[in-house]
């Protein structure tokens, strides 16, 4: 069974730094991609990235490229995200996630982890 | 990328049918067949529904079929049941993004 569980809730001030953590379960962890969506209060869903464990490939979005970094640990399957100088804007869930990838497209997300609840607040 | 465009939200009784539309581009929705649609539970992680524009995963129920139309994608659930109260999302794939794009969601209430 796939299983992507992630690290707990966590209250950030701004300015500060957020790293989530994703560990994965079920599948081999180096050949599949492992992605981060974010949805912020009262909004849809956003891609923020994905990361390729296998040579550690990576794709931001656009909008959050220069704060945000995906890294993996092959060795105990697992992914994380960190976001740095975060905004109260930046408060919302984010889910880790397995995309479909059909060659270098994504195709959609077929598991997704519990979420993680962040908090920006002074 | 914006955002597809997705109705508020939706609402029919049970046993009743409801269809969510998902309206994009050329660009995304009606130029590729990598459009899917995820069922969100408050609280539960997002489930996928549909992918490749119509197709399901095992284990989702034939209730829930999917369609697209030009640059409109649609996602029908039929036989309506409580437990489909959610939160129903759609995503494509965008021509030179590199991540793809969702909707911004569609709140089905059970009568």
């Amino acid at each position: 069974e796939v299983q992507l569980v992630q690290s707990g809730a966590d209250v950030k001030k701004p300015g500060e730094s957020l790293k989530i953590s994703c560990q994965t379960s079920g599948f081999h962890f180096p050949i599949h991609w492992i992605g981060w969506v974010r949805q912020m209060p009262g909004r849809g869903l956003e891609w923020v990235g994905i990361i390729y464990p296998g040579d550690s490939d990576v794709r931001y979005n656009p909008s959050l490229q220069g704060r945000v970094t995906l890294s993996v640990d092959k060795s105990v399957s697992s992914a994380y995200l960190q976001l740095n100088v975060l905004e109260a804007s930046d408060s919302g869930m984010f889910y880790c996630v397995r995309p479909m990838m059909v060659g270098a497209v994504v195709a959609g997300i077929d598991f997704w982890g519990q979420g993680t609840l962040v908090t920006v607040s002074s | 990328q914006s955002a597809l465009t997705q109705p508020p939200s939706a609402s029919g009784s049970p046993g009743q049918s409801v269809t969510i539309s998902c309206t994009g581009t050329s660009s995304d929705v009606g130029g590729y067949s990598y459009v899917s649609w995820y069922q969100h539970h408050p609280g539960k992680a997002p489930k996928l529904l549909i992918y490749d524009v119509s197709k399901r995963p095992s284990g989702v129920p034939d209730r829930f079929s999917a369609s697209r139309s030009g640059n409109t994608a649609s996602l029908t659930v039929s036989g309506l049941q409580a437990e489909d109260e959610a939160d129903y999302y759609c995503s494509s794939y965008v021509i030179g993004s590199n991540l793809g794009v969702f909707g911004g969601g569609t709140k089905l209430t059970v009568l």
